[in-house]
C-alpha cells in the first residue's frame, strides 16, 4: 500500500526554467515531510524539509510547499540547471517523540528530472 | 558536517560467503538505519537502531543480521546471501526524535551506499 505517491515517473525542463515536482499521500497523520535527490549508484541526499505547522520552506533554488487539506506537497526548483538531473524522492513520517514509529520513512517511487541545456 | 560514511563502496559474494557492511557518522547521531534499495525502486527500511539498541527490525531474513558496536558505528552482517539480495544497502542517521528541537524534525541522512552483488 503505497502511502506516498510521485505520479510522475519523469519530468524534462529546460535550463533556466522552474521544475515542480509534485507528491501526494494518503495518511493525514504524516506531519513530516522531505525530499531526497539521488544521483545514480549514490544514496539520497537530503534536499529540504517542512513540518505540518508550515505551508512553505525555502531554502535556496529549492522552496517546498504543502498543501495538507489536499494532502499534497510539491517541489520547486528556480532556475533549474543541468546539475540537478538526478531523481527526486518524496518522503513522509509521522514521527511521534516516542512510539513504534521511529525510523518510519515513506518514500514515494520517486521522479527522474532532466535539466536541459 | 552531515557526513555518513559506508564501506566497502562494492562488494561481490558468493552465496556460502561471510561478509560484513560497514556504516560510520560523527554527527553524534543517536538512531541509525540500514535500508535496501532495488534498481528504480525507493529504500526500503530494513532495520532501526535507537541508542545503540534494536528497535526496529522489519522481518529481515536472519541471513542479515546488524550490529550496532558504539553510537558511530553501524555493521550488517551477511551470510548465506541469495542472488535476489543483490541490491544498494544504504545507511543512514539522524538526531533521534528524542533530541531533536521540535521532536518531530528528525531528518535522516544517508550514506553512500555499498552495492552488492550475489552471485
Amino acid at each position: 500500500d503505497q502511502q506516498v505517491k510521485q505520479n510522475s515517473p519523469s519530468l524534462s525542463v529546460q535550463e533556466g526554467r522552474i521544475s515542480i515536482l509534485n507528491c501526494d499521500y494518503t495518511n493525514s497523520m504524516f506531519d513530516y515531510f522531505l525530499w531526497y535527490k539521488k544521483y545514480p549508484a549514490e544514496g539520497p541526499t537530503f534536499l529540504i524539509s517542512i513540518s505540518s505547522i508550515k505551508d512553505k520552506n525555502e531554502d535556496g533554488r529549492f522552496t517546498v510547499f504543502l498543501n495538507k487539506s489536499a494532502k499534497h506537497l510539491s517541489l520547486h526548483i528556480v532556475p533549474s540547471q543541468p546539475g540537478d538531473s538526478a531523481v527526486y524522492f518524496c518522503a513522509a513520517s509521522y514521527l511521534l517523540i516516542r512510539g513504534s514509529t521511529l525510523g518510519r520513512l515513506y518514500f514515494g517511487r520517486g521522479t527522474q528530472l532532466t535539466v536541459w541545456p | 558536517d552531515t557526513e555518513v560514511t559506508q564501506t566497502p563502496k562494492h562488494l561481490v559474494m558468493g552465496m556460502t560467503n561471510k561478509k560484513s557492511l560497514k556504516c560510520e557518522q560523527h554527527m553524534g547521531h543517536r538512531a541509525m538505519y540500514w535500508y535496501k534499495q532495488k534498481a528504480k525502486k525507493p529504500p526500503e527500511l530494513m532495520f532501526v537502531y535507537s541508542y545503540e539498541k534494536l528497535s526496529i527490525n522489519e522481518s529481515v531474513p536472519s541471513r542479515f543480521s546488524p550490529e550496532c558496536p558504539n553510537s558511530s558505528l553501524l555493521n550488517l552482517h551477511l551470510h548465506a546471501l541469495q542472488p535476489e539480495d543483490s541490491a544498494l544497502y544504504l545507511c543512514a542517521s539522524s538526531q533521534h526524535p528524542f533530541t531533536a528541537t521540535s521532536g518531530t524534525e528528525d531528518t535522516q541522512y544517508f550514506g553512500p551506499g555499498t552495492r552488492l552483488t550475489v552471485l
